[in-house]
């Protein structure tokens, strides 16, 4: 069965300091990966997708950034985190087209002081 | 830009009653589905209804799908204390590799 982890669970990081957060898929191969943000109380925000090894599409504009260094990996990098950077993010995956159902993670919550 | 969106925004019920949430949605779409998130949880989905399909049923939920009308519903019978979560809707409006969802909708069973 497949399986997806997120690591870490929690994070409080100084503003102007480094993020790295990530998300492993295990069994399944070759799958579509998404980064979304969530703001207390709010919906989702997709902040990138993967189709592929070294693919990265980026929705909204702002100081993250993602990479797929191999084909089950995905990270959510900053060089300085903003205190607007605060949020529960969470990780997904689908097995094909985008548009079917989706499997999320148990998200990381990261608070920024 | 936001597709879904949940109505209303909360709900509070007694345990045993049925639960009404509804999603509204702006362009023509492929599919529609429904995800729970119990707090500080990742979602989990829970129906997937085709455009081409008016009503789909799973254990106590009962979906259904409005294309004329753009909505869909989702009740919950004989609801229970564990049921309280928020509920999200999402859509696929361009029909690529991503869905949108909306602001969700956060019921709490009353005991």
């Amino acid at each position: 069965s497949q399986t997806i982890h997120q690591w870490p669970a929690t994070l409080v990081q100084p503003v102007g300091s480094p993020l790295s957060l990530e998300c492993t898929v295990e069994g399944t191969s070759n799958p579509n990966l998404y980064w979304y943000r969530q703001a207390a109380g709010r919906g989702l925000q997709l902040l990138f997708y993967s189709v592929g090894i070294g693919q990265i599409s980026s929705e909204v504009p702002q100081n993250l950034s993602a990479s797929r260094p191999q084909d089950r990996q995905f990270i959510l990098s900053s060089k300085k985190l903003l205190l607007s950077d605060s949020g529960f993010y969470l990780c997904a995956w689908t097995p094909g087209r985008g548009g079917e159902t989706q499997y999320f993670g148990p998200g990381t919550r990261l608070l920024v002081l | 830009s936001q597709q879904g969106e949940e109505d209303p925004q909360a709900l509070s019920i007694q345990e045993g009653e049925n639960a009404t949430m509804n999603c509204s949605y702006k362009t023509s779409i492929n599919n529609l589905q429904w995800y729970r998130q119990n707090s500080g949880r990742g979602l989990v989905h829970l129906i997937l209804i085709r455009s081409n399909e008016r009503e789909k049923h799973s254990g106590r939920l009962r979906v259904t799908l409005d294309t004329s009308k753009k909505s869909s519903s989702l009740l919950i019978t004989a609801s229970r204390a564990a049921d309280t979560a928020s509920y999200f809707c999402a859509t696929d409006p361009r029909r690529d590799d991503k869905i949108i969802f909306g602001k969700g909708t956060r019921l709490h069973i009353l005991p």
